[in-house]
C-alpha cells in the first residue's frame, strides 16, 4: 500500500516566483494536513481538509499560501509570491479520520533565494 | 488551549544506555498521544500511540510510553538504545472531537558509539 507520496522532494526558487507543491494522499484517507516544518517554528500547520473541503486555513499562511484538494487523492499547495523565509521544508500527511494515526510524506524541501 | 511541550531539544547517550525522552502536555481531558520519528530527509514515522487504557504502551523497535494523567506527561523510553535510534522525536496530542493535531518542538537524539 502506498504511503503519502510529495512532488518534488527538493525545489529552488527566485524570490517572487510561484511555486507548487504536489501530494498523493493514502488512498482512502479523509482527512489532509499541510504542514511546514523550520528548526526555529517546528511544525506549523498550513492547511487541513477534510473529505476534500478546506477545514482549516492556518490563519497567518492566508497571504501567499493556497492548498487546493481538486480530488480526494490529489492536493496542491501554491506558494505566491515565494520570499526567503518560506524557505523550509513541507510535509503533506493524512489520516482516514480525525485523531486517528497520521501518515507523512517524506516532505519538499523549498529554497527560496 | 492544547499545548506539548519536550523540555530537552537535544539528547546525547551511550549506545547501549537507557533512553527517556520527556514530553508533558496541556489540556483538560484525556488526550490522544503519539511519539513520531523523524530521520534525515525522511518524514515523520509512527512509533507508537495511546487513546485509552493500559497507561503504558510498546511501540516499534523497543520503544514504550508511559502515560500520566496526573504529571499530564507521556515520556517515550527505551532499554537500550542503538545507534541507528539517532533521530528527532515528537510527541504529538490529539484532543477528543477535535481534528487537530499539536506538536513538540521535538527532541533530537544522538546516539554515540
Amino acid at each position: 500500500d502506498a504511503g503519502v507520496t510529495q512532488t518534488p522532494r527538493h525545489e529552488v526558487a527566485e524570490k517572487g516566483q510561484t511555486i507548487i507543491l504536489k501530494c498523493e494522499p493514502v488512498s482512502g484517507h479523509n482527512d489532509l494536513f499541510w504542514y511546514r516544518q523550520t528548526k526555529i517554528q517546528g511544525l506549523e500547520l498550513l492547511s487541513y481538509f477534510r473529505s476534500k473541503s478546506l477545514m482549516e486555513d492556518g490563519g497567518a499562511f492566508k497571504d501567499r499560501f493556497k492548498a487546493e484538494m481538486l480530488n480526494s487523492s490529489f492536493s496542491t499547495l501554491k506558494i505566491q509570491p515565494t520570499e526567503p523565509k518560506d524557505s523550509a521544508v513541507y510535509l503533506c500527511a493524512s489520516s482516514f479520520r480525525g485523531n486517528t494515526e497520521v501518515f507523512f510524506g517524506k516532505g519538499t524541501r523549498l529554497t527560496v533565494v | 488551549a492544547q499545548s506539548v511541550t519536550q523540555p530537552d531539544a537535544r539528547v546525547t547517550v551511550s549506545e547501549g544506555a537507557s533512553l527517556q525522552l520527556r514530553c508533558k502536555y496541556s489540556y483538560s481531558g484525556t488526550p490522544y498521544l503519539f511519539w513520531y520519528v523523524q530521520y534525515p530527509r525522511q518524514g515523520l514515522q509512527l512509533l507508537l500511540k495511546y487513546y485509552s487504557g493500559d497507561p503504558v504502551v510498546q511501540g516499534v523497535n523497543g520503544f514504550e510510553a508511559e502515560f500520566s494523567k496526573s504529571n499530564s506527561s507521556f515520556h517515550l523510553r527505551k532499554a537500550s538504545v542503538h545507534w541507528s535510534d539517532s533521530a528527532v522525536y515528537f510527541c504529538v496530542l490529539s484532543a477528543p472531537g477535535y481534528q487537530n493535531f499539536y506538536f513538540g518542538k521535538g527532541t533530537s537524539l544522538t546516539v554515540i558509539p
